[in-house]
């Protein structure tokens, strides 16, 4: 399939280490954020969420992080592994149900 | 989470022709929504399909170019008219979204106008 993230900031990690990514997001407003996980050739699917009440919030082997004060995001991948492998997004409500995603990011995982 | 199916899957066009992208959801659902995504960049809101009524678009879109149509709670299209290569994209489809809930996308339809 094609490449979505041609003009994509990359990051490239060993297998089995973690992996951070990060997101400046636009809005002070918004409240709510998701990342997302697009492999080639797929939409992107949904990976882990966060309301602004929190911080932190973890599910299995990711982690999201929640700076307000900056307006930063970041997703943290627990050994990381070779499906990991996607372009990943960043995404907040600046409006309602309207989401603004961000640049991306391309993760390659290196074996 | 709901199943997305969109169709077709890719396909290569002539400028100045029209393609119809159709969106098929296997549940009922309230919010639907259509993305562009260019080569190597981001996904951009082009409009909220609304049940019923006209979608409504975002800053840049227009409804002449885009004409949408959402027909019940399962299904919307999106047409891309008098295409250029300009429009040569990634068209995705979503729907959710309701307070503090998640998008789901479909697969995208993968657009080339030579």
């Amino acid at each position: 399939g094609e490449s979505v993230g041609l003009h994509l900031p990359t990051l490239s990690v060993q297998e089995g280490d973690n992996s951070i990514i990060n997101c400046a997001y636009s809005n002070s407003a918004s409240d709510y954020f998701i990342w997302y996980k697009q492999e080639s050739g797929k939409g992107p699917q949904f990976i882990i969420d966060i309301r602004s009440n929190m911080d932190k919030r973890q599910g299995q082997r990711v982690t999201v992080l929640l700076n307000k004060t900056v307006k930063h995001l970041s997703l943290q991948i627990a050994a990381t592994q070779p499906g990991d492998s996607a372009v990943y997004f960043c995404a907040e409500n600046g409006d309602g149900n309207k989401l603004v995603f961000g640049a991306g990011t391309i993760l390659r995982v290196k074996s | 989470s709901a199943v997305i199916s969109q169709k077709p899957s890719r396909d290569i066009c002539q400028r100045g022709t029209s393609l119809t992208i159709q969106c098929q959801v296997d549940s009922q659902v309230t919010m639907m929504f259509w993305y562009r995504q260019q080569p190597g960049q981001s996904l951009t809101l082009i409009a909220t399909a609304n049940q019923g009524s006209e979608a409504t678009y975002e800053s840049g879109f227009v409804i002449d170019k885009f004409p949408i149509s959402r027909p019940n709670l399962t299904f919307s299209t999106l047409t891309v008219s008098n295409m250029s290569p300009e429009d040569s994209s990634i068209y995705l489809c979503s729907v959710g979204g309701s307070v503090n809930q998640p998008q789901h996308f479909g697969d995208g339809t993968r657009l080339s106008i030579l």
